[in-house]
């Protein structure tokens, strides 16, 4: 079965500097990446999504690269803000079959 | 875009007692439903997924159950709980073709 998983549980940054969370996941046929972000006591909210035709994407502040080759998917934020603090999950389907998550990233911004 | 309405937020019960967690969801039709259960600094654990109405997979046996009666509403259901169904418990829906999967706010459910 596909598997999607974070390569570190917790990450600290000072804030103003760059943030990147890495993901990896198992199953070459996974066609459609999200992150999401999910503050304190909330439901996980959409960040950024990536299709797998493509390698790069960017949105405000954030950019999610995929290294298809080696099945592996990073989220990063640029000038990481106090705001930013919350857990990061990544998620993978292929097909539009159901999605797995990975266990999250719980970043910490440093004032 | 999708809505998701999902309640209460907080949810204290006592081991033994029966349980009913309601989700709706609006702005879509035929959607795929989710129940995933969050455990404190854990990933989501996906619990019931539903492609239709009185379609239900179960991904873990557990002391859960889910239903589906109507198109757009899911419910997740214990007759007896454990003190081990304590957690964060998450609604989500997608629609057809890989689009992205929204969430309900969750419910906080405490087992005392």
């Amino acid at each position: 079965g596909e598997s999607v998983g974070l390569h570190l549980p917790t990450l600290s940054v000072q804030e103003g500097d760059n943030s990147i969370i890495n993901c990896a996941y198992s199953n070459s046929a996974s066609d459609y990446f999200i992150w999401y972000k999910q503050e304190s006591g909330k439901g996980p909210q959409f960040i950024i999504d990536i299709r797998s035709n493509m390698d790069k994407r960017q949105g405000q502040r954030v950019t999610v690269l995929l290294n298809k080759t080696v099945k592996h998917l990073s989220l990063q934020i640029a000038a990481t803000q106090p705001g930013d603090s919350a857990v990061y999950f990544c998620a993978g389907t292929s097909f539009g079959n159901q999605f797995y998550f990975g266990t999250g990233t719980s970043l910490t911004v440093i004032p | 875009s999708q809505t998701i309405h999902q309640w209460p937020a907080t949810l204290v019960q006592p081991v033994g007692s029966p349980l009913s967690l309601e989700c709706t969801v609006e702005g879509t039709s035929n959607p795929n439903l989710y129940w995933y259960r969050q455990a404190a600094g854990r990933g989501l654990q996906l619990l019931f997924y539903s492609v239709g109405i009185g379609q239900i997979s179960s991904e873990v046996p557990q002391n859960l159950s889910a239903s589906r009666p109507q198109d757009r509403q899911f419910i997740l259901s214990s007759k007896k709980l454990l003190l081990s169904d304590s957690g964060f418990y998450l609604c989500a829906c997608d629609g057809t073709g890989a689009s992205r999967a929204f969430f309900g706010q969750g419910t906080r459910l405490t087992v005392v």
